[in-house]
């Protein structure tokens, strides 16, 4: 089925920014958002943002998402050694009636 | 403690079903829906399905229709997911994660092999 376009990888710098995409269509991100999850190798997945963009509670200031269109994103300043691991987006496709996921985005803090 | 807590890990033969289990604790298990997402070694998430433990509501992503099936046992909190039909291609961790994603479990690891 149909997923969330993400870009495979980012490298950016320690303490810069990082701004990570998720492209879907009017049937998911268009009009359900999307959500971030971050997941550390050998680790499950952690919500960093709901769908309506907050955060969770304990989750850093650093992050901010946010949605224009059918493009949700994700913005890291700041950029620490921790951040370096796999962003997923994911929300309800109406269309497909199912969970969808993007292919996730490998972040590399060099 | 909030968290979801599943069962170990399996080695099954193609052709077998596995059954997984979920239990949760720290919250109304019941007031929640589960989903069951699945990860092969090396690539994406995956989503498989999910259950409303109250209504009983099911949705199912289309790869897996027919042989999937979830059950949810409230008295108990726990949450299973049968998988039939294995194929090798079955071989991943597989999670439950609570209705928006704001809980995990640790994974299952499911290995098909003959």
């Amino acid at each position: 089925q149909a997923g969330l376009t993400q870009p495979p990888s980012v490298s950016k710098g320690l303490r810069q920014t990082a701004t990570l995409t998720c492209t879907g269509n009017s049937n998911n991100v268009g009009n359900h958002g999307a959500a971030w999850l971050q997941q550390h190798q050998g680790h499950p997945p952690k919500l960093l943002s709901y769908r309506n963009n907050n955060r969770p509670s304990g989750i850093s200031e650093r992050l901010s998402a946010s949605r224009s269109g059918n493009t949700a994103s994700l913005t890291i300043t700041g950029l620490q050694p921790e951040d370096e691991a796999d962003y997923y987006c994911s929300t309800w496709d109406s269309s497909l009636r199912a969970v969808v996921f993007g292919g996730g985005t490998k972040l590399t803090v060099l | 403690q909030v968290q979801l807590v599943q069962s170990g890990a399996e080695v099954k033969k193609p052709g077998a079903s596995v059954k997984v289990s979920c239990k949760a604790s720290g919250y109304t298990f019941s007031s929640y829906d589960i989903n069951w997402v699945r990860q092969a070694t090396g690539q994406g998430l995956e989503w498989v399905a999910y259950m409303n433990p109250n209504s009983g509501n099911t949705g199912y992503a289309q790869k897996f229709q027919g042989r999937v099936t979830m059950t949810t046992n409230t008295s108990i909190s726990t949450a299973y997911m049968e998988l039939s039909s294995l194929r090798s291609e079955d071989t991943a961790v597989y999670y439950c994660a609570k209705e928006n994603f704001d809980l995990w479990g640790r994974g299952t690891l499911v290995t098909v092999s003959s």
